[in-house]
């Protein structure tokens, strides 16, 4: 297993509710990306830190924001949740452009 | 932007046999590939990756080969196991940026 770990395990949310998504990464490493799995498919980018800068974007819209803090651990915010934003939501951590080591995720489910 | 196609979508062995799944991409300034098992349930867990100046990469049962020409690269499990079932992701890293790009997932089932 790595040492990337996420907060919580589940959560249940209903319709233009707020979120936040907790993420520590692996000892040694000071990059967090983010990435969001529907069921039965892959991970999807949402944006990457790096030293607390955001490094990176996907197709995500700007209610999907996150912050990395000086001991590299991350949280990602997701304002006023869409039915669609129900998903599995991966952390990974790496040194750089290095490895990218996943988290067990947060399983987001929104009514 | 980067595409990721990833075939089969389901693949069923019986064990012992080899399985094989295939990624193709369109971005040829592309220089990383990881590979990912994921279990019901559970995170994505790397099993193997290479890096555009190899063309094939060997860890035990698992091999991964690449062709940038063709903008191809697949994964080979030798000697299946039932505990080889699982989902199977490709991935790409885009432009040196740290952000990958996932094929759609292999389902692979192992038949004992």
């Amino acid at each position: 297993e790595t040492g990337v770990t996420q907060s919580p395990t589940h959560l249940i949310k209903t319709r233009g509710q707020q979120v936040t998504l907790r993420c520590s990464s692996q000892s040694g490493h000071n990059t967090v990306s983010w990435y969001q799995q529907a069921l039965g498919q892959g991970p999807q980018f949402i944006f990457q830190y790096y030293r607390e800068e955001e490094n990176g974007r996907g197709n995500f819209p700007p209610r999907f924001s996150g912050l990395q803090f000086p001991n590299y651990s991350s949280e990602l915010n997701v304002n006023a949740l869409e039915l669609d934003d129900s998903a599995l939501y991966l952390c990974a951590s790496s040194f750089g452009q290095g490895t990218q080591y996943f988290g067990p995720g947060t399983r987001l489910t929104v009514l | 932007g980067e595409n990721v196609e990833q075939h089969p979508s389901t693949l069923s062995v019986q064990e012992g046999d080899s399985a094989v799944i295939k990624c193709t991409y369109s971005d040829s300034a592309s220089n990383y590939f990881p590979w990912y098992k994921q279990e019901l349930g559970k995170r994505p867990q790397l099993i193997i990756d290479i890096r555009s100046n190899v063309g094939e990469k060997k860890d035990q049962r698992i091999a991964v080969t690449l062709n940038k020409t063709a903008k191809h690269f697949s994964l080979h499990i030798t000697e299946t196991q039932p505990e080889d079932s699982a989902v199977y992701f490709c991935a790409v890293e885009v432009d040196s940026s740290y952000k990958l790009i996932f094929g759609s997932g292999t389902r692979l089932l192992v038949r004992p």
